[in-house]
């Protein structure tokens, strides 16, 4: 069956390291894959998408890598502070064409000491 | 980009009840979607909300219990229908903000819980 699976344990980093979270997916060929970044209490924000064709994709500290041979995507934040603690989720595009369906991860707690 | 406002954020209900879920996008889009997430867990799309037609629902998700309207391009409704305690969830509805990037926009959910 296809899964997605992200680290279920909380990352806790020091401030000003690289947060680095994985996203492997099994019996999936996704067209793109996107992270979003999710708060207590509110929805989902959109924060980077990367098609299959794409290696790597960067946003401001934001770095994600997509590896379809592994099944693989790591989402990487760069110089960390603590407004960057939340959950973050990976997400598969599902079906053929654009449907705009979408496939969560169940999500990756990064808390971000000062 | 749009904004979603959806109402209610929350509500305690008994079993046995229906609630309906409105959700409001500030903007015309062409694709919406309704997502369950359960205390701990991700998203789970439960249906595509199809303008002027019948949702298009996912495994594990039927009409009877999950009724879905699109009148029109900016809104859409999603009833829980004879609720149960399994039901306590939170419910968020999503648009497609882009048909080429294929990014969702979401509302902040409605958070259920059945007595």
């Amino acid at each position: 069956s296809q899964k997605i699976e992200q680290n279920s344990e909380a990352l806790n980093i020091q401030e000003g390291k690289t947060a680095t979270l994985t996203c492997n997916y099994t019996n999936y060929s996704p067209a793109y894959l996107q992270w979003y970044r999710q708060d207590p209490g509110r929805g989902p924000v959109f924060l980077l998408l990367i098609r299959e064709n794409e290696k790597e994709k960067r946003k401001e500290r934001l770095k994600v890598t997509f590896d379809t041979t592994l099944k693989q995507s790591l989402f990487h934040i760069t110089a960390s502070q603590p407004a960057d603690s939340a959950t973050y989720l990976c997400a598969l595009s599902h079906g053929s064409g654009n449907t705009g369906k979408l496939i969560f991860g169940q999500g990756t707690t990064l808390q971000v000491k000062p | 980009s749009a904004v979603i406002s959806q109402k209610p954020s929350r509500d305690i209900c008994q079993r046995g009840t229906s609630l309906t879920i409105q959700c409001q996008v500030d903007s015309q889009v062409t694709m919406m979607f309704w997502y369950r997430q359960q205390p701990g867990q991700s998203l789970t799309l439960i249906a595509t909300a199809n303008q002027g037609s019948e949702a298009t629902y996912e495994s594990g998700f039927v009409i009877d219990k999950f009724p879905i309207s699109r009148p029109n391009l900016t809104f859409s409704t999603l009833t829980v229908s004879n609720m149960s305690p399994e039901d306590s969830s939170i419910y968020l509805c999503s648009a497609q903000g882009n048909a080429n990037t294929g990014e969702l926009f979401f509302g902040e959910g409605s958070r259920l819980t059945v007595l």
